[in-house]
């Protein structure tokens, strides 16, 4: 397996606080990327990084914020939690594919996720 | 914008027998990719389809690109319990946009 790793792996926390989950990678890859899951939807983008400083939204951006400091961590930030952002996050790299978009990618490689309850 | 839809949700299988799983993309794509994610766990590549018409195989899994590069199909031959999980594909126009996979059960 790709050198993923994210924390926390739980959290249950309250309406309101902020939270931030944190994503390492070792692989030296350039995309990095923060999903949602949740029933019937699949894996929904939040945000992306295509370099160190270098970020983009995704579809669901709404209520988060990232940040990529250096290019083994990618962080993602819930500024004040609420209820619909409960779910599994996975955050996920790739070393590029052939395209020559931003958002390109290849084979994306996931961390074990992230499981957020808000109450 | 981008859809990509999957069918069935889900999906019943008697260990042994055949089953196909669907990928329709509303618009022409790049590339498609396929993932599996076991129970719990995370999704995993399993690969990529580039060409129009291109079929690829993996052991008993046969993935095939549409000849207009906008749907996918995914076969797995002879189901053992070992196929369980979920399979998405995600198709790649100017992003890469999941489907919400097919739930695979397979009953011994």
């Amino acid at each position: 397996d790709a050198g993923i790793t994210q924390s926390p792996r739980h959290k249950v926390t309250e309406t309101g606080t902020p939270v931030t989950l944190r994503c390492h990678q070792t692989e030296n890859h350039r995309y990095m990327y923060w999903y949602r899951q949740d029933p019937g939807h699949g894996l929904r983008l939040i945000h992306y990084s295509y370099g160190v400083k270098d970020t983009d939204k995704g579809e669901v951006s709404d209520g988060y914020s990232v940040s990529r400091s250096k290019t083994e961590d990618f962080l993602l930030t819930l500024e004040s939690a609420t209820s619909s952002q409960t779910s599994v996050y996975f955050c996920a790299i790739s070393g590029g594919g052939a395209g020559l978009t931003r958002a390109d990618t290849g084979e994306l490689f996931f961390g074990e996720g992230s499981r957020l309850t808000v109450l | 914008g981008q859809q990509v839809m999957q069918i069935p949700q889900y999906q019943h299988v008697q260990e042994g027998e055949d089953f196909t799983t669907y990928c329709n993309s509303s618009t022409t794509l790049s590339n498609i990719q396929w993932y599996k994610q076991r129970p719990g766990g995370h999704p995993v590549f399993l690969i990529q389809l580039v060409k129009s018409g291109e079929v690829k195989k993996q052991k008993r899994l046969t993935f095939q690109f549409g000849e207009a590069k906008k749907n996918s199909s995914l076969h797995i031959t002879a189901t053992q319990t070992t196929d369980v999980g979920t399979y998405f594909c995600a198709g790649y126009d100017y992003k890469l946009s999941f489907g919400a996979g097919t739930t695979v059960t397979v009953r011994a």
